[in-house]
């Protein structure tokens, strides 16, 4: 398996511009997390979906953010419009939404909003 | 709510050494411990769990953490560690039948020679 894959890896853009972050998840997996890491705040879960149906996204820090799953396979999470506080590295995890929820996670985007 | 605690933001240590990287948790219910390690530049990656039966549990590469009920702790260790060990580890928590996995602030190992 190709464990979870993300686009892009790197992102540069200016402020006010949107930003369009993409995630796999490994197949079979029916749970989809997006995370925040920044050296302030740490690793911050943003939203998570089961079966495509979002079900947390008491994380989303505001309306800027949002975060869609279209079918089994996909995910994006989307910033509109970007602030330099956005900055961060951005993590998709996928999981089997029983047993243990060990997540596996993707390489990360990082993002830098100038 | 649950919340994990890992009080050494960095360990410094020098090859071969052993070492103890520490985790508390609080929580309410009965839970699932992890470890996590991430290398630079990378995403995380599952070191090693506790769900349930032995206190004890190990990984491939020679760490080994054990479950502590009454001192609610899952605490990481290595009796020799080696360059390569250098990351930053994070201990999480999740509650039985909650799928949410709660993560502590993160412990950065690092090995000299």
């Amino acid at each position: 398996d190709a464990g979870v894959i993300q686009s892009p890896r790197h992102e540069v853009t200016e402020m006010g511009q949107e930003v369009t972050l993409r995630c796999k998840p490994i197949s079979g997996h029916n749970s989809l997390f997006w995370y925040r890491q920044t050296m302030m705040r740490g690793l911050e879960l943003l939203i998570y979906f089961n079966n495509n149906v979002p079900i947390d996204d008491s994380g989303m820090p505001e309306d800027r953010f949002s975060a869609k799953m279209p079918n089994a396979s996909f995910s994006t999470l989307k910033i509109q419009p970007s602030e330099p506080r956005d900055s961060a590295v951005y993590f998709c995890a996928s999981s089997l939404a029983q047993g243990s929820y060990e997540q596996y996670f993707g390489p990360g985007t990082r993002l830098t909003v100038t | 709510a649950q919340s994990v605690t890992q009080l050494d933001s960095q360990v410094p240590v020098f090859e071969e050494a052993p070492v103890e990287l520490r985790c508390n948790y609080s929580s309410s219910v009965s839970v699932y411990l992890f470890w996590y390690v991430q290398y630079p530049n990378q995403g995380l990656q599952l070191l090693l769990k506790y769900l349930s039966g032995s206190t004890l549990v190990e990984s491939i590469n020679g760490f080994e953490a054990e479950f502590n009920k009454s001192q609610t702790s899952f605490h990481l260790r290595k009796p020799s560690v080696h360059i390569s060990d250098t990351a930053e580890y994070f201990c999480a928590v999740s509650n039985t039948g909650f799928q949410k996995l709660v993560f502590g602030t993160g412990t950065r190992l690092l090995v000299s020679p």
